[in-house]
């Protein structure tokens, strides 16, 4: 079945540590997104990219980073700069060049501070 | 700034009732409006994609309109039945960037038997 795997399901950071959250997919969806979920709080936009070897910032990008270097995977990388990383973060792809289509989501990675 | 607004934040019903959602935008143009479910500790699905220029879209009990001149939207769930029991999130996208989503904080619904 085509879909969108997050792994892992739960990831602990101390404090100066960066960590990594994986995002793969096999739908051949061109674009990709990462989304930040806090509690009663809608998803934020962290990074997109719409193509491989290129991504742009969201709405809230400072203390986090990315990489495109294939179709299938968009990792997100939160760095010690992001002071504030618990929360749900939602990785989504969406078939670029299909408007009427909805964006697909992984079960997300819950990151919490040790 | 395109802001999205659901109303209300909880809601509690007894099964068989219909339950209807509210979402609000304050920036007309949009290219389109999606309704997604998200059960506890999961990642969202999608229920109903709206464009711009359709007032409605139905499947199954779930019908939801749209009116962008008042920038608002409704998501009716017919006979609800504790399974319908989630939180549901209204999302926009713009007309110039299509693939980016403007998130409502969502309603929490618990549909008691």
């Amino acid at each position: 079945d085509g879909g969108i795997t997050q792994s892992p399901k739960y990831l602990f950071r101390k404090e100066g540590q960066n960590v990594t959250l994986s995002c793969e997919q096999n739908l051949n969806h061109d674009a990709m997104y990462w989304y930040r979920q806090d509690p009663g709080q809608g998803l934020r936009l962290i990074y997109y990219s719409q193509i491989v070897n290129d991504f742009q910032k969201g709405d809230i990008a400072e203390g986090y980073s990315v990489s495109r270097e294939k179709k299938e995977s968009f990792p997100l990388t939160v760095t010690s700069a992001q002071k504030n990383p618990t929360a749900f973060y939602l990785c989504a792809s969406f078939p670029q060049g299909l408007s009427n289509q909805p964006q697909h989501f992984g079960d997300g990675t819950r990151l919490s501070i040790l | 700034k395109q802001e999205v607004t659901q109303i209300p934040a909880a809601l509690s019903v007894p099964e068989g009732e219909n339950l209807v959602l509210n979402c609000s935008f304050t920036d007309s143009a949009i290219y389109n409006l999606q309704w997604f479910r998200q059960d506890p500790g999961k990642g969202l699905t999608s229920l109903l994609l709206i464009q711009s220029s359709q007032r409605e879209q139905t499947s199954g009990r779930l019908n939801a309109s749209l009116d962008k001149s008042s920038g608002r939207s409704t998501l009716y769930i017919a006979a609800s039945q504790p399974g319908d029991s989630a939180t549901y999130l209204c999302a926009v996208s713009r007309t110039d960037s299509w693939g980016k989503l403007q998130f409502g904080a969502g309603t929490q619904v618990v549909v008691t038997p």
